[in-house]
């Protein structure tokens, strides 16, 4: 059974902090992790991906991913008002024939207090 | 303009009655995705497609079904089978098929079924 774990929250972050996300996983076998940002209302909107162990870094965001312990995390820096949503964590299982679907963790909700 | 598109944006649905949903993408994507969303949840994975004429079927499939007659079209019926379908259904599509863990996926608007 393939399983992503988020807080749900609320998290609440004051404006200009870092934001921290993070996201556990049951699967060992799951080879590509997502971040996706959700507005209510609308459909999620594609952040980051991460393949590799370690850091990888776009703009104001980072993703983290740490194989071993099966965890997976997104920071925000300078967090704006507009960064409030629902962040969706989501793994991929890679069988080999491609482009399988995604599992997705119910999301965390993201408050930015100005 | 291109990307995915979803229509309708809200689809009423009788008892008994099966609805279509359509998926259309103008981006060249290899395979496309359906997936549902209930309120407070997680996306879950309803049927998939990965090329013309062949689909797998996702967590979620029973009371669903779906074809891929064409590379940019993916439409999906709620049948009356499926005794819950009230939620919000999201296609998605990924760039190239085969690119291992590189592979990406993008959503298109979605479309809210409710049960009248």
């Amino acid at each position: 059974q393939k399983e992503v774990e988020q807080n749900s929250g609320p998290l609440s972050v004051p404006e200009g902090a870092i934001a921290s996300l993070n996201c556990t996983y049951s699967d060992r076998g799951s080879q590509s992790f997502f971040w996706y940002r959700q507005y209510s209302g609308k459909s999620p909107e594609l952040i980051m991906f991460i393949y590799s162990n370690g850091d990888k870094e776009d703009g104001r965001f980072t993703a983290q991913l740490n194989k071993a312990s099966q965890y997976v995390s997104l920071l925000i820096r300078d967090s704006q008002p507009s960064d409030s949503a629902t962040y969706l964590c989501a793994v991929r299982l890679y069988s080999g024939g491609g482009a399988d679907g995604l599992t997705f963790g119910k999301g965390t909700h993201l408050i930015i207090q100005p | 303009d291109g990307g995915i598109t979803q229509s309708p944006k809200y689809l009423f649905r009788k008892e008994g009655q099966n609805v279509t949903l359509s998926c259309e993408q103008n981006l060249n994507h290899d395979a496309m995705y359906w997936y549902r969303q209930d309120p407070g949840q997680g996306l879950r994975l309803i049927y998939y497609s990965q090329i013309v004429n062949d689909f797998q079927k996702g967590d979620i499939a029973e009371g669903y079904s779906v074809s891929r007659e064409k590379k940019e079209s993916f439409p999906l019926t709620v049948t009356s089978a499926q005794k819950n379908p009230t939620a919000f259904y999201l296609c998605a599509s990924t760039p190239r098929a085969g690119l291992g863990p590189q592979e990406t996926q993008y959503f298109g608007p979605g479309t809210r079924l409710l049960v009248l």
